[in-house]
């Protein structure tokens, strides 16, 4: 079945730091990639997809490549603030057949940004 | 803007009881929900997902006999938990999405807690 990889734990930095967080997929098909943000209280907001291959999505400064030759959708920011500690996850929908509107997440990773 | 309601946010409720959540989607027609159950551990398990026109399809190791879902129009689902236990503790998300291929929009989940 369709899984997701990403940086495990807790991702530790200070402000203006660069962040990464590894995502890797394995799907059948072509399914769209996307990652979300998690505040403590809330549900998971979207922060962008993207649906291509070499297709990038981006929002309030952060980034990731869609790379279908490397299975990766990398998350990046070249400058964390304190208020982007979250938990941040990959997912992905495969949208064919009866999978139709499934989202596999990966497990999650915890950013801490300190000031 | 999109947006999905989820009620009531927290529940108790004594081990053996049931309770019913909510799922109410505003500014888009949902004509897909999923609903997904959050484990302290803040990974995913799909529960079930409801297209319209269509049998809801539950995962692996949920049913409907024991969490039965209504879908009866483009705005609204339920969820109930029947004969819940400790287990079935967790943050209960709903995500629903106008078309397919599009992202889930996730209410901010209801949290049951088990006596």
């Amino acid at each position: 079945g369709d899984s997701v990889t990403q940086t495990e734990g807790q991702v530790a930095l200070s402000e203006e730091d660069f962040l990464t967080i590894h995502c890797n997929y394995s799907a059948s098909g072509y399914p769209t990639l996307f990652w979300y943000v998690q505040y403590p209280g809330e549900g998971p907001q979207l922060l962008f997809r993207a649906s291509r291959d070499k297709e990038k999505g981006s929002s309030r400064g952060f980034e990731a490549t869609y790379d279908k030759g490397t299975t990766s959708f990398h998350l990046r920011k070249a400058s964390v603030q304190e208020s982007d500690s979250a938990v941040y996850y990959c997912a992905l929908s495969a949208d064919t057949g009866a999978n139709t509107g499934k989202l596999t997440f990966g497990h999650g990773t915890i950013l801490r940004v300190h000031p | 803007g999109a947006l999905v309601y989820q009620y009531p946010r927290r529940t108790i409720c004594k081990s053996g009881t049931s309770m019913r959540m909510e799922c109410q989607a505003v500014g888009f027609q949902a004509t897909s929900v999923a609903w997904y159950r959050q484990s302290p551990q803040k990974t995913f398990e799909l529960i079930a997902l409801s297209t319209v026109n269509s049998a809801i399809k539950y995962e692996q190791n949920f049913t409907q006999e024991k969490f039965p879902i209504s879908h009866p129009n483009l705005s609204f689902s339920s969820m109930t938990v029947l004969n819940a236990y400790l287990e079935d503790r967790g943050l209960y998300l709903c995500g629903a999405r106008h078309r397919p291929y599009a992202e889930q929009f996730f209410g901010p989940g209801t949290r049951l807690t088990v006596l």
